[in-house]
């Protein structure tokens, strides 16, 4: 059980919008950065999105972030079939005395 | 152009040791947090541990702390994971990863290696 919760899987089709969700408590999301990550099958993550809502270079703005009080979301639109992966949030955490964690991730398929 | 390349992987039996590599290259070494996160088969992403541009602060997940060590060689570029004590559930992917900054508290990884496979099996 991770400490930030994702939804297990999300879906959509070609062209859609989709929201996945990110939930996490006062000492993580609440106090912290958030960061989104892709996963492609086979491959290492890619760095979505940086300090809430921040793209890295070369990141289409067909991705965005968001975050409100404990949670965070990633926004997809003009879904794509290249965007089926698994997906995961990160923040760090202050009630941990370890690095921070990540969401369980969430599979995104593209209908 | 950055570069991060794990070795060090492989098969070894429940309670051995492993020291993982990345070497790094393109960037100021120095200047940037380092982590290695890992991923079991089929599994999530659990980020492991942490260490400061300076090597002075890190961190562990409670689930390895006391049987690794994070470690750092600024002079070769290159970051380090010693680990003893192995476990099954240590089997994964380890992944090192280079930080967007000085700052540990920040799980912000612009860059990946490919990632090295660890199985710990009898």
């Amino acid at each position: 059980q991770s400490v930030l919760t994702q939804p297990p899987s999300a879906s959509g089709t070609p062209g859609q919008r989709v929201t996945i969700s990110c939930s996490g408590s006062s000492s993580n999301i609440g106090t912290n950065y958030v960061y989104w990550y892709q996963q492609l099958p086979g491959t290492a993550p890619k760095l979505l999105i940086y300090r809430n809502d921040q793209r890295p270079s070369g990141v289409p703005d067909r991705f965005s972030g968001s975050k409100s009080g404990t949670s965070a979301s990633l926004a997809i639109s003009g879904l794509r079939s290249e965007d089926e992966a698994d997906y995961y949030c990160a923040a760090w955490d202050d009630s941990l005395s370890g690095p921070g964690v990540f969401g369980g991730g969430t599979k995104l398929t593209v209908l | 152009e950055v570069q991060l390349l794990d070795s060090g992987g492989g098969l070894i039996q429940p309670g051995g040791s492993l020291r993982l590599s990345c070497e790094a290259s393109g960037f100021t070494f120095i200047s940037y947090a380092m982590s290695w996160v890992r991923q079991a088969p089929g599994k999530g992403l659990e980020w492991v541990s942490v260490i400061s541009g300076s090597g002075g602060s890190t961190y562990y997940a409670d689930s390895v702390k006391g049987r690794f060590t994070i470690s750092r060689d600024n002079s070769m570029n290159t970051l380090y994971l010693q680990m003893h004590g192995l476990r099954a559930e240590d089997t994964a992917v380890y992944y090192c990863a280079k930080g967007g900054s000085s700052l540990v508290t920040r799980p912000s990884f612009d860059y990946w290696g490919q990632g090295t496979l660890v199985t710990v099996s009898s």
